[in-house]
């Protein structure tokens, strides 16, 4: 009964080879959230949809893009990917602003060649 | 001073044992302070939900915050073999759906 689904669980790139990850959920909540965890770190939040509203993080990198072409699908667009950007990349979701609502996914890994 | 502090352990005792983890915050604005538990690759799972001050228990869970000091806690009692995993707090302001303010985490490992 996966609630948050991110696919591929793990991804393999090419340094400067556009990826993309994509996040999916059945709870059928209005915001969705993209975090970057790198190893040892705390999650840190790059951007946010409150239902179609945009909202970037002040220091995400312009490297870093999203969609979310519908409620339940959400994707993060890594358009020239750096060796700095291996990490986990968690999709989160919740209802309005209530954070004890928020749900993760279980992470995309990627890792850049 | 970053905003939260959380010693990254890791953290060993044996199995049985009543376990303290701590984060320390400096931003006063903060009224929402959760646990969340993660295991190795894969996403938090929530664990505790506090609002303000006081204490909430749940199961062998407990979650105190002390907004005075800026200083939060989880304790674990009776402490099992599958409650190994990083714990993070995280902490909201409550003022709109912007992301939470994680801590780096703290690496538990209970020994059977």
């Amino acid at each position: 009964d996966a609630m948050v689904i991110q696919n591929p669980r793990y991804q393999v790139t090419q340094f400067g080879k556009p990826v993309t990850l994509s996040c999916s959920q059945t709870l059928n909540h209005n915001v969705m959230y993209w975090y970057q965890q790198k190893s040892s770190q705390a999650p840190k939040l790059l951007f946010h949809y409150y239902d179609k509203d945009f909202n970037n993080e002040a220091d995400t990198p312009d490297n870093f893009q999203s969609r979310r072409p519908n409620t339940s699908f959400c994707f993060l667009d890594i358009r020239s990917p750096g060796l700095g950007d291996a990490a986990m990349y968690l999709c989160a979701t919740s209802r309005d602003d209530r954070k004890e609502t928020q749900y993760f996914g279980p992470g995309t890994r990627l890792l850049v060649l | 001073q970053k905003e939260v502090e959380q010693d990254p352990g890791p953290l060993s005792v044996p199995e049985g044992a009543i376990v303290s983890l701590n984060c320390t915050y400096s931003n006063s604005a903060f009224q929402y302070f959760m646990w969340y538990r993660q295991y190795s690759r894969k996403g938090p799972e929530l664990l505790m939900y506090t609002y303000s001050s006081g204490n909430k228990e749940d199961g062998r869970f407990t979650a105190q915050v002390d907004k005075s000091s800026k200083y939060i806690s989880l304790f674990i009692r009776d402490s099992q073999p599958s409650d190994s995993a990083t714990y993070l707090c995280a902490l909201d302001s409550g003022g709109g759906a912007d992301g939470l303010t994680f801590g780096k985490g703290t690496h538990l490992i209970i020994q059977p």
